[in-house]
């Protein structure tokens, strides 16, 4: 079955700092691959997607690219801000929405980020 | 445009009550999806409604059901209520034009159970 595995958290870093979350998936096929942020009493927002292998997504200075050949889509951003403090969460829906795929996204753990001033 | 709208966002009650909960979509979107957060399990999906049929489910009891109007607003309801019950239920809409999902979702329901 499909899988999304993330790194473990929580992550705390200091204003400025360079920020990677590791993600790695199991899908057959080719999945789209998305970065949701939920931030504190909040529901989910979607930060970023790529539906295909080498796609680069991007938003708000976030990105992460689709690799095939390591079925990984790490989370980056190169200067993270105390506003970025969020759970960050992993996810992934089948090429072809179709029977047990509808409306289902398969979700990493999460992991959690504070920044510091 | 108005985004996935959930009610109500909080609420408490006991063992073996029942609760209902609501969700408005996005306007034009057909699909409703409904997932279960809890610290321990995480995100887990319960069941997608498409024009008022139910097309996927998840791995909960029968407990758990819902449903899905005309107008695409859906609801949610849990029986004979559990303390494992006590969760934050989140809902979303996507336009389900098939390829890519992109589910936009609600602010949740927090349901504590005593």
């Amino acid at each position: 079955g499909n899988s999304v595995t993330q790194m473990e958290g929580p992550v705390t870093l200091s204003e400025e700092a360079f920020l990677t979350i590791n993600c790695t998936y199991t899908a057959t096929g080719y999945p789209s691959l998305f970065w949701y942020v939920q931030y504190p009493g909040e529901g989910l927002q979607l930060l970023l997607k790529a539906t295909k292998a080498d796609d680069k997504g991007s938003n708000k200075g976030f990105e992460a690219t689709y690799r095939k050949e390591t079925t990984s889509f790490h989370l980056e951003k190169g200067s993270v801000q105390v506003s970025d403090s969020a759970v960050y969460f992993c996810a992934l829906t089948p090429y072809a929405a179709g029977g047990t795929s509808y409306g289902k996204l398969t979700f990493g753990q999460g992991t959690i980020l504070t920044v510091h001033p | 445009k108005a985004g996935v709208t959930q009610t109500p966002r909080y609420l408490i009650k006991t063992r073996g009550q029942q609760v209902t909960l609501s969700c408005s979509p996005i306007s034009g979107h057909r699909s409703v999806s409904w997932y279960q957060q809890t610290p321990g399990q995480g995100l887990q999906f319960l069941f997608e409604y498409f024009s008022e049929t139910q097309r996927n489910k998840g791995n909960f009891p029968g407990r758990f059901s819902g449903r899905q109007f005309s107008n695409s607003r859906s609801e949610m309801n849990v029986s004979t209520l559990e303390l494992g019950d006590s969760a934050l239920y989140l809902c979303a809409s996507s336009l389900s034009s098939g390829g890519t999902w992109e589910l936009f979702f609600g602010e949740g329901s927090r349901l504590t159970v005593l």
